[in-house]
């Protein structure tokens, strides 16, 4: 039974770049989490997607982040330009419809903007 | 402007006593209320829930306690093993314009010493 998988785990890239964190949900579940973890903010939610489609993305700090659901059982986030204060861990998670189960949450991607 | 907060970021206790950990909400809208539990390099896992219409809700050694009148929650572990040496996350879930939002506390750091 995979969980939420994502890549890469580590991702080491100099500012101005561009950086693409995914995301493969656990089959079945029809939404789908992006969060960034700080040591400051915790856990925030950046974008929430359901059936693919975004719900809120009120979350997502300034443009240079955009997130994309374009099926089932991938997504992607995006950061262009990339910078320093974006360096954080990224969680994606997935539920399974407007029941009360809790999300599932991914291993995270390390991402580090030098 | 933190909804949900856990004032301590960490926590330590001896093996075999309790350990109790506290969350602080401030929107009355939350229905909803989830523990998260997480290891190094590892996403959170679910731990336990509780609904808004109860005041106890009880899995194993754990137990999470809910005052909604002070808008507060405690998970409560006992007897405390040291594999609960992790960071708990505090969750509350909100219904918002039709879909349900989930925010989450900044966390708290548990030792369990042998």
């Amino acid at each position: 039974d995979a969980g939420v998988i994502q890549s890469p785990r580590h991702e080491v890239t100099e500012m101005g770049q561009e950086v693409t964190l995914r995301c493969k949900p656990i089959s079945g579940h029809n939404s789908l989490f992006w969060y960034r973890q700080t040591m400051m903010r915790g856990l925030e939610l950046l974008i929430y997607f359901n059936n693919n489609v975004p719900i809120d993305d009120s979350g997502m700090p300034e443009d240079r982040f955009s997130a994309k659901m374009p099926n089932a059982s991938f997504s992607t986030l995006k950061i262009q330009p990339s910078e320093p204060r974006d360096s954080a861990v990224y969680f994606c998670a997935s539920r399974a419809g407007y029941s009360n189960q809790p999300q599932h949450f991914g291993d995270g991607t390390r991402l580090s903007i030098l | 402007d933190q909804q949900v907060k856990q004032n301590s970021p960490s926590l330590s206790v001896q093996e075999g006593r309790i350990s109790i950990l506290n969350c602080d909400y401030t929107n009355s809208m939350f229905d909803y209320f989830l523990w998260y539990k997480k290891y190094p390099a590892e996403g959170p896992t679910f731990l336990i829930s509780i609904s808004s219409i109860k005041d106890k809700n009880e899995d194993g050694r754990f137990t999470v306690f809910l005052n909604k009148s002070a808008k507060h929650l405690s998970l409560h572990i006992v007897p405390s093993q040291p594999g609960d040496s992790a960071v708990y996350f505090c969750a509350a879930r909100e219904n918002s314009g039709g879909y349900q939002k989930v925010t989450f506390g900044t966390g708290t750091k548990l030792q369990v010493i042998p």
